[in-house]
């Protein structure tokens, strides 16, 4: 059965600082890999996905996300941290393919210091 | 385009009541979603429906029922509402040419 861990559920940050948030999986066969972005009192939009080409990943505002299937892992990273990305983060993977049927980690609050 | 459309955006229910969440996508998805979100349990999925026709039942089910209209709109309902049921509920529906979920805005459903 398809998981992810996401761990801190809060990380702070300086604005300019490097962004990190981390997140493991587990999946029984190939993943399909999210990252979503939520702002205050909005649904989700896609950052990036990993679907089984490039291992990494770029997506919008500057993101991008390293699949590294030895490590179960497919972290997200910013250079440099802007009071904009101030956000709850979720990492997802699907049950199975191409499919909406995603399986989320608990989130992730992203919190940028001026 | 409107995407995908949520209403209503809040509603508070006393315990036992009934109600209907509504959604409806204008993109042309064959597959819709009902997420709900709780406070460090991320998103999880309540029902879906691949296609026009057909739902079936998600990670936690229990005290919903769904609709799949037609292929734009997809409702969820709550029976007899539950305290436990109060949640932030979205709708979403599947892009499978560019393998991404759109998401509705939500619904912020209180049961008291």
């Amino acid at each position: 059965a398809q998981s992810v861990t996401q761990l801190g559920s809060h990380v702070s940050v300086s604005e300019g600082a490097l962004v990190l948030l981390r997140c493991n999986y587990s999946s029984s066969v190939p993943p399909y890999l999210f990252w979503y972005v939520q702002y205050p009192n909005q649904g989700l939009q896609l950052l990036l996905k990993y679907t089984s080409a490039a291992t990494l990943v770029k997506g919008i505002n500057g993101f991008e996300a390293e699949f590294k299937k030895s490590e179960t892992s497919f972290h997200l990273t910013k250079p440099s941290a802007h009071m904009s990305d101030a956000a709850e983060y979720f990492c997802a993977v699907t049950a199975s393919g191409n499919t909406g049927k995603l399986i989320f980690g608990q989130g992730t609050t992203l919190q940028v210091k001026p | 385009n409107a995407g995908v459309t949520q209403t209503p955006k809040f509603q508070v229910l006393k315990t036992g009541q009934s109600m209907t969440l509504q959604c409806a996508q204008d993109m042309n998805h064959n597959s819709m979603y009902w997420y709900r979100q709780d406070p460090g349990m991320g998103l999880r999925l309540i029902y879906y429906s691949a296609s026009e026709g057909t739902t079936d039942k998600g990670e936690v089910p229990n005290g919903y029922n769904v609709s799949r209209l037609n292929k734009r709109e997809f409702s969820l309902r709550l029976e007899s509402a539950a305290p436990s049921q109060t949640s932030v509920y979205f709708c979403a529906s599947w892009d499978t040419i560019n393998e991404k979920l759109f998401f509705g805005s939500g619904t912020q459903l209180s049961v008291l």
